[in-house]
């Protein structure tokens, strides 16, 4: 079955700690990941993606086949971080199904 | 560059009644166009997958004569909602694609229904 699972529905840091988001995934093929990230009242929009191994925003994120997993990663968390974040599978025929989201609040 | 847009945002409507949702790819030829539904707190449900020109692909358990959609031209899809009920009332969001290599989906702001 393909499945993305984001366990966390909240996490809360403080500015300048580190985060992470994390994301599993269930996929028989070769997985194509993202990250996406929603502003507040905002619109969806790509953060990165596994293939171009780009750091966004100080931000990146790891594909591990192993263990099946593509968490975001930022070293020091800054409060216009706070957003919705979703995890999300590219299948077949450019299908993409989205994590539940976590939400990321950063304090100040 | 990479916008999409979609009108209405909001839309109000009376149950039994239709209602039509367009999605431009303003700036790009958007090959594909998908649609959303995302209830509150919840994450965006795919509904259906349409190439310009022919029929869209719907998602197991998404009554394709419920909602209709048309990709007309390769910066248009619209999204008619049939009869609607009040269990209908969603946001609904649309997003375009090259269908490049990159696979890059450009989301639209969305559009809330609401169906009394």
């Amino acid at each position: 079955a393909q499945r993305v699972t984001q366990p966390e529905k909240l996490l809360s840091v403080f500015k300048g700690a580190p985060v992470e988001l994390k994301c599993n995934y269930s996929y028989s093929g070769s997985p194509e990941l993202f990250w996406y990230v929603q502003y507040s009242r905002q619109r969806l929009q790509l953060l990165l993606r596994h293939i171009s191994r780009e750091s966004i925003k100080g931000f990146t994120a790891d594909l591990n086949k192993g263990e099946t997993s593509f968490h975001l990663k930022k070293p020091f968390a800054q409060e216009e971080d706070s957003a919705m974040y979703y995890c999300a599978l590219m299948a077949g025929g450019f299908k993409t199904i989205f994590g539940a989201g976590t939400r990321l609040f950063v304090k100040a | 560059g990479a916008v999409v847009s979609q009108h209405p945002s909001w839309v109000i409507c009376k149950s039994g009644t239709s209602v039509k949702i367009e999605c431009r790819s303003l700036d790009f030829q958007a090959t594909t166009m998908f649609w959303y539904r995302q209830f509150p707190k919840q994450s965006l449900m795919l509904m259906a997958t349409s190439n310009e020109g022919s029929k869209a692909t719907y998602e197991q358990g998404v009554e394709k004569d419920k909602f209709l959609i048309n990709h007309a031209s390769l910066t248009l899809s619209t999204l008619t909602v049939t009869s609607a009920h009040p269990e209908d009332s969603s946001f609904y969001i649309c997003s375009a694609s090259t269908g490049g290599a990159t696979y890059e989906q450009y989301f639209g702001p969305g559009t809330r229904l609401t169906v009394t």
